[in-house]
């Protein structure tokens, strides 16, 4: 256990659905990310949130729409998403907003795209 | 191009001996690296790290050498047990454009009872 947990843990979508990802930490950290994990790949950086304000867009498609309402909850909102786009989403969070280093991160969710 | 590398995608090791995970970078403004383990269904959980001021750190069975010379670091498990099977990510940042968390595509560790 991490401190960090995502909701759902799967996620199967068609291309035409709206669905939202949630992430919630219990460490008082002020910055939280979006990871995306395809298979076999590296984990790719989507976005940065420090202090609620969103600091990096890792020219993430505008398919996915971070929200961020406060500093321990994270949403990845998912709309007329493309097959290529399963992956595992992975949420981490970090104290200090100025370094990225040590990051916490929840299980992910499992995302299948039809 | 990626610029954090782990060429090694498997690893079998027997328990008792030793893991050795390797990892080169390209970037030479990354100073501060970090190794991850992920056993699956959950998220990659810190390790160790070690900053560019050393050239290893130490905590327990686990230990990581830092080669700045030759962009390369490595993970020597010592002595490998069971537990221990997991796919372990190799990450590093720095300042300026290098300050994000860049991550290499990990290598799966099995351990042989």
């Amino acid at each position: 256990e991490t401190g960090v947990t995502q909701t759902p843990r799967h996620l199967v979508m068609g291309m035409t659905n709206k669905k939202s990802l949630k992430c919630e930490q219990h460490l008082g950290h002020n910055a939280m990310y979006w990871y995306k994990q395809s298979a076999k790949k590296p984990l790719e950086l989507m976005f940065v949130y420090n202090f609620k304000e969103q600091t990096e867009n890792n020219s993430v498609p505008s398919r996915f729409s971070p929200e961020c309402p406060n500093s321990s909850h994270l949403f990845l909102h998912l709309h007329t998403l493309q097959p290529e786009d399963s992956a595992l989403y992975l949420c981490a969070s970090s104290l200090d907003p100025r370094s990225y280093n040590e990051q916490f991160f929840g299980p992910g969710t499992r995302l299948t795209v039809l | 191009d990626q610029q954090v590398k782990q060429n090694s995608p498997s690893l079998s090791v027997q328990e008792g001996r030793i893991s050795i995970l390797n990892c080169d970078y390209t970037n030479s403004m990354f100073d501060y690296f970090l190794w991850y383990k992920k056993y699956p269904a959950e998220g990659p959980t810190f390790l160790i790290s070690i900053s560019s001021i050393k050239d290893k750190n130490e905590d327990g069975r686990f230990t990581v050498f830092l080669n700045k010379s030759a962009k390369h670091l490595s993970l020597h498990i010592v002595p490998s047990q069971p537990g221990d099977s997991a796919v372990y990510f190799c990450a590093a940042s720095g300042s300026g454009s290098a300050r994000q968390l860049t991550f290499g595509s990990g290598t799966q560790l099995t351990v042989l009872p």
